[in-house]
């Protein structure tokens, strides 16, 4: 069973712009959560969706959103990007939105922010 | 909400020692605790996970124990191998909301010398 996708794995974009990126959960997966990974902050939790809708949200600002598609393959958008933004942003997938389901994690799609 | 602490936040060990890391967690409801494993450019792996009805769980040279009553659990590496070397974080299920489903510490960056 191939494991959890995330596209592009590197970008790089400049203050102001806005980037989207894409995650694929393993299949029948239907749980996809987000998180930012710094050196100083850890893993944050972004959101988590399940069947299309956003069931948790972290603390972070609007300019962070995503979605989810029907086939459970989702995408985070960071609007107005900031230098802060720089970071590892890693999707993991889960059977359903239980807490104590496993989750399991892309590879990640390393963002600096320029 | 639930808080989890991890120590040592760096472990140097040699190569054939054991290597023992130590996450307590604050919320009594926790009831699954996973352990990943996070090599230089990839995104966390899975190696083991224990559920609050087991006090311990072993797969080959890995093993954790959980002890509800102090709220902490520990992962036992046997026969440290170089290839051990990666960062290794503890997690807690969570309540959802903001800090989702899972709580992660905050790493543990293990070094096998040979």
């Amino acid at each position: 069973k191939a494991g959890v996708t995330q596209t592009p794995r590197y970008l790089i974009k400049t203050r102001g712009q806005q980037v989207t990126l894409s995650c694929s959960p393993i299949s029948g997966h239907r749980s996809v959560s987000w998180y930012q990974q710094t050196p100083g902050q850890g893993l944050q939790f972004l959101f988590e969706y399940f069947s299309e809708t956003q069931r948790n949200k972290g603390n972070f600002p609007g300019r962070f959103s995503g979605r989810q598609f029907s086939n459970s393959r989702s995408e985070m958008n960071v609007s107005t990007l900031e230098l802060g933004d720089s970071a590892l942003y890693l999707c993991a997938s889960s059977l359903a939105n239980l807490r104590t389901d496993t989750q399991y994690f892309g590879p990640g799609t390393r963002l600096t922010v320029l | 909400g639930e808080n989890v602490e991890q120590h040592p936040s760096t472990l140097s060990v040699q190569e054939g020692d054991s290597a023992v890391i130590k996450c307590t967690y604050s919320d009594s409801a926790s009831n699954y605790f996973p352990w990943y494993k996070q090599e230089l450019g990839k995104g966390p792996q899975l190696i083991i996970d224990i559920r609050s009805n087991v006090g311990e769980k072993k797969d080959q040279r890995i093993a954790v124990t959980l002890n509800k009553t102090a709220k902490h659990f520990s992962l036992h590496i046997t026969e440290t191998q170089p290839e051990d070397s990666a960062v290794y974080f503890c997690a807690a299920s969570g309540h959802g909301g903001s800090q989702g489903n899972l709580i992660f510490g905050k790493g543990t960056k293990l070094s096998v010398k040979p």
